[in-house]
């Protein structure tokens, strides 16, 4: 079945450096979404990409879906101590499965003030 | 908006008894619900797609019998954890399907089974 990689696991920066996860699928995807989690919280959606190469940006969040539509990253300029939590990628395949997400391991930040 | 809730919170109780965990959209109709499970600093996995009017799709090794799904309305999903054992303890968390393929999440249940 489809299955998603997340590198890295754990990511610990100084407050001020820059953050990057990123996001492998075994199969080419309809579209890669972005959650982010808190401790002790529930993921929240953070956006989509659906079209081959698409980047876009949130403030200091920069998403990127690549051209075979089967890697994405996430980046973080200029990390603040708001940024820490769990940062998740998940895949959505088109055809039978519409709708499912397989979810990658998640990277955890830690952003030290 | 896209506001969804599940009760309980966290909920304790003892081997063999049953659980029920209710997911609801609050400002939006859902006809496809998720159901997950997220052990400690583990990411989610899809444990059923629950569908309104409609049998739940399990995932692979997700024991139907075991975990009960009910999509009874576009606004309510349950989840039954039947005779609960210890290692059914997790952190069980629903999302419901809005438009352009996005989810919205619960604020999850944490399960203890003493």
């Amino acid at each position: 079945g489809q299955q998603v990689m997340q590198i890295p696991q754990y990511q610990h920066v100084q407050e001020g450096e820059d953050f990057t996860t990123y996001c492998n699928s075994s199969t080419t995807l309809s579209n890669i979404q972005w959650y982010k989690q808190r401790p002790g919280g529930h993921p929240v959606f953070l956006i989509q990409l659906v079209k081959s190469g698409e980047v876009k940006k949130q403030k200091r969040l920069t998403f990127q879906f690549g051209e075979a539509k089967k890697n994405s990253s996430l980046h973080i300029t200029a990390t603040q101590t708001t940024d820490v939590g769990t940062y998740f990628c998940a895949g959505q395949a088109g055809g039978t499965s519409y709708g499912k997400l397989t979810f990658g391991q998640g990277t955890i930040l830690t952003v030290h003030p | 908006g896209a506001v969804v809730s599940q009760h309980p919170s966290w909920v304790i109780c003892k081997s063999g008894t049953s659980v029920k965990i209710e997911c609801r959209s609050l400002d939006f109709q859902a006809t496809t619900m998720f159901w997950y499970r997220q052990f400690p600093k583990q990411s989610l996995m899809l444990m059923a797609t629950s569908n309104e009017g409609s049998k739940a799709t399990y995932e692979q090794g997700v024991e139907k019998d075991k975990f009960l799904i009910n999509h009874a309305s576009l606004t309510l999903s349950t989840l039954t954890v039947t005779s609960a054992h210890p290692e059914d303890s997790s952190f069980y968390i629903c999302s419901a399907g809005a438009e352009r393929n996005e989810q919205y999440f619960g604020p999850g249940t944490r399960l203890t089974v003493t």
